[in-house]
């Protein structure tokens, strides 16, 4: 039984651009959360999707994005990069009956040069 | 709003007991966790506690709940050299449609010969 997947593992970008990072939810859940964890730092809540719709958000700009298919995976899309978004980016997935079920998975790691 | 804390660095030797700590300030975390962090890893989820609960054990974890002082504790038995990583304390939320993880900075376990 496969677990999260993200991709890619691995992106270096340039300050300005965009990205898209993509996570593939555990099978059977349908809850999907991304957190961004700077260096030495706790992981920090961007947002949650649950049924294609952003049911929470945290302290996080709007220039962090996201989407939810049909399908439960998810995209996180972060615009006009800094150089303070390098960060390893983990998603998190939880089945329908609570939330103690989170399930992560490896991280993207961005460099933002 | 949420916070959470703990001590950076703990160090033991093999086969001693570890404890980690963590206060939390949030009264209406419905669950707290422990997960662990290997180096280039995602978060592995160790062990969670019910906060109307005050100890869980399970094998060699034993997780003690303060409430009153939102106080919450991870002990090791006989720990190994496999346990060196970074533990990280989190409060989650499930009231509701809110089911957030609020995370600390982690502490970093070295655990020597």
């Amino acid at each position: 039984d496969a677990g999260v997947t993200q991709s890619p593992t691995h992106l270096i970008k340039t300050r300005g651009q965009q990205v898209t990072l993509r996570c593939s939810p555990k099978s059977g859940h349908d809850t999907v959360s991304w957190y961004q964890q700077a260096l030495g730092q706790g992981p920090q809540f961007i947002f949650q999707y649950y049924e294609e719709e952003e049911r929470q958000r945290g302290n996080f700009p709007d220039r962090f994005s996201g989407h939810q298919f049909p399908n439960y995976s998810s995209e996180l899309n972060v615009n006009a990069l800094l150089l303070g978004d390098s960060a390893l980016y983990l998603c998190a997935s939880s089945p329908p009956t609570g939330g103690y079920g989170y399930t992560f998975g490896s991280g993207t790691r961005l460099t933002v040069v | 709003g949420e916070d959470v804390e703990q001590s950076l660095f703990l160090s033991v030797r093999e086969g001693d007991s570890s404890v980690i700590n963590c206060t939390y300030t949030d009264s209406s975390s419905t669950y707290l966790y422990w997960y662990k962090q290997e180096p280039g890893a995602g978060l592995q989820l160790l062990t969670y506690i019910f906060s109307n609960m005050d100890m869980k054990q399970d094998q060699r974890l034993t997780v003690l709940l303060n409430k009153k002082d939102k106080h919450l504790s991870l002990r090791i038995a006989d720990t190994q050299t496999g346990d060196s990583a970074i533990y990280f304390c989190a409060e989650g939320d499930h009231t509701g449609t809110a089911s957030k993880l609020t995370f600390g900075t982690g502490t970093r376990l070295q655990v020597t010969l």
